[in-house]
């Protein structure tokens, strides 16, 4: 059964500042890796998705990388903001879930402050 | 107008009674979900529908029932709520890259 593993659970930093959130998931016969945002009271928004052939994806301020291999994968933020302030999902998509069902890690909740 | 909705946003039940969470999408996918998201459990898969004859049981599925009336309509049922449903929960629906998520259904059962 696949896991999927955050790090750290809760993060709090100065605005400004660069970041890395980690995903750690078992089985690394993954079709792709998505990264979540979670606002209270709302729903989950995409941020990227990274295909299991790619190495990384980039959006703005925002770059994830994926080493399958070792079963992992960053989200990196760079220059914070206080509206980045959210909860970040790590979702995977693995082969032995069957046709595009995602397993979420249980998120990062980032808080930056002013 | 949002893509994905989810009716009612909140809902406070009483152990034993019966109610019906609906999600409908305007985004012409064939694929939808329904997830449970617990504090400190992540999101689970409930049940899920390739098209409106597949049905398919997720992660967690007991105690709970799906009807895909059409395919923008897939609703959830609790036939007996029992306190431990007590839950936010996602309707999804994608077309088979990324999945687009409705803005949840806080449910209380006494």
């Amino acid at each position: 059964k696949q896991e999927v593993t955050q790090i750290p659970a809760a993060l709090s930093v100065p605005e400004g500042e660069n970041l890395v959130l980690n995903c750690s998931f078992t089985d690394s016969a993954i079709y792709n890796l998505q990264w979540f945002r979670q606002d209270p009271g709302k729903g989950l928004t995409s941020l990227l998705l990274i295909q299991s052939s790619q190495r990384e994806q980039t959006s703005g301020r925002l770059n994830a990388s994926l080493d399958k291999s070792s079963g992992r994968s960053t989200l990196y933020i760079a220059a914070s903001q206080p509206g980045d302030s959210a909860t970040y999902l790590c979702a995977v998509n693995y082969s032995g879930a069957g046709s595009y069902q995602l397993t979420f890690g249980k998120g990062t909740k980032l808080s930056v402050i002013p | 107008d949002a893509d994905v909705t989810q009716t009612p946003r909140n809902r406070i039940t009483k152990t034993g009674k019966r109610i019906m969470l609906e999600c409908s999408q305007t985004k012409g996918h064939d694929r939808m979900y329904w997830y449970r998201q617990d504090p400190g459990l992540g999101l689970r898969l409930i049940y899920y529908s390739f098209d409106v004859k597949d049905i398919n049981k997720g992660e967690i599925s007991d105690g709970y029932s799906v009807s895909r009336q059409a395919q923008a309509k897939f609703s959830l049922s609790l036939e007996s709520a029992i306190p431990n449903q007590t839950a936010l929960y996602f309707c999804a629906t994608s077309s088979g890259v990324t999945q687009y998520f409705g803005p949840g259904t806080r449910l209380l059962v006494l």
